[in-house]
């Protein structure tokens, strides 16, 4: 079966500290991955995609996600994370157009 | 910038009333979806559609149903509103697979 797993429910980093947000997921073909942002009261915006090549990804907003086949993993990271980063961040794993998004992990940043 | 609008950002209906949700987008995207979003579950797929009048049970469907009479717009009909759908409802669109997904802002819908 199918699914996404996003183990930190939430997580608190200084500003100007590095994030790692971690996703593992089940999928039974070569899936599509994604991470998507959600700032309050808002809709998702698309921060990266994975789906072939280069097994280190860019996104917006200096994220990056690096995808791991043997641990079924595709975590998002920051080096230095700004206050404006504070956000809900979902995890999204599929393929031909149907997606399994995980619970989410909320961002608080310190001042 | 594909745009995707939901006409309500927030909604109050009774229990037992029909709702509907609507959702427009204005890029010419084949696949719609509607989700619905609750705390500590992520989003569930309710209903897609990959073209007009075409429409493909998500993941919970009960208690909902949908409508795709042009490209550009899917509606979320609740025939019966009742207070276990009190939820964020979320559309998104997409071209294909690989762009992913665009999302509407949501609307939020308390039943009472």
């Amino acid at each position: 079966a199918q699914s996404v797993t996003q183990p930190d429910i939430h997580i608190t980093v200084s500003e100007g500290a590095s994030l790692e947000l971690r996703c593992n997921y089940s999928y039974g073909a070569t899936p599509y991955l994604f991470w998507y942002v959600q700032s309050p009261g808002q809709g998702l915006q698309l921060l990266l995609k994975y789906f072939s090549g280069d097994t280190l990804v860019q996104g917006i907003k200096g994220f990056e996600a690096e995808f791991k086949r043997s641990q079924s993993s595709f975590n998002l990271r920051k080096p230095s994370v700004h206050w404006s980063d504070a956000a809900e961040y979902f995890c999204a794993v599929g393929g031909f157009n149907k997606f399994y998004f995980g619970s989410g992990t909320k961002l608080n940043v310190k001042p | 910038d594909v745009k995707v609008t939901q006409s309500s950002r927030y909604l109050v209906k009774r229990t037992g009333e029909k709702v509907f949700l609507e959702c427009v987008q204005d890029m010419d995207h084949e696949n719609m979806f509607w989700y619905r979003q609750d705390p500590g579950l992520g989003l569930r797929l309710i209903y897609f559609s990959y073209d007009v009048k075409m429409k493909e049970k998500g993941d919970i469907p009960e208690g909902y149903s949908v409508s795709r009479e042009k490209k550009e717009r899917f509606s979320l009909i609740l025939e019966s509103a009742s207070t276990n759908q009190t939820s964020m409802y979320l559309c998104a669109s997409s071209l294909k697979t690989d762009y992913g997904y665009t999302f509407g802002s949501g609307t939020r819908l308390t039943v009472v």
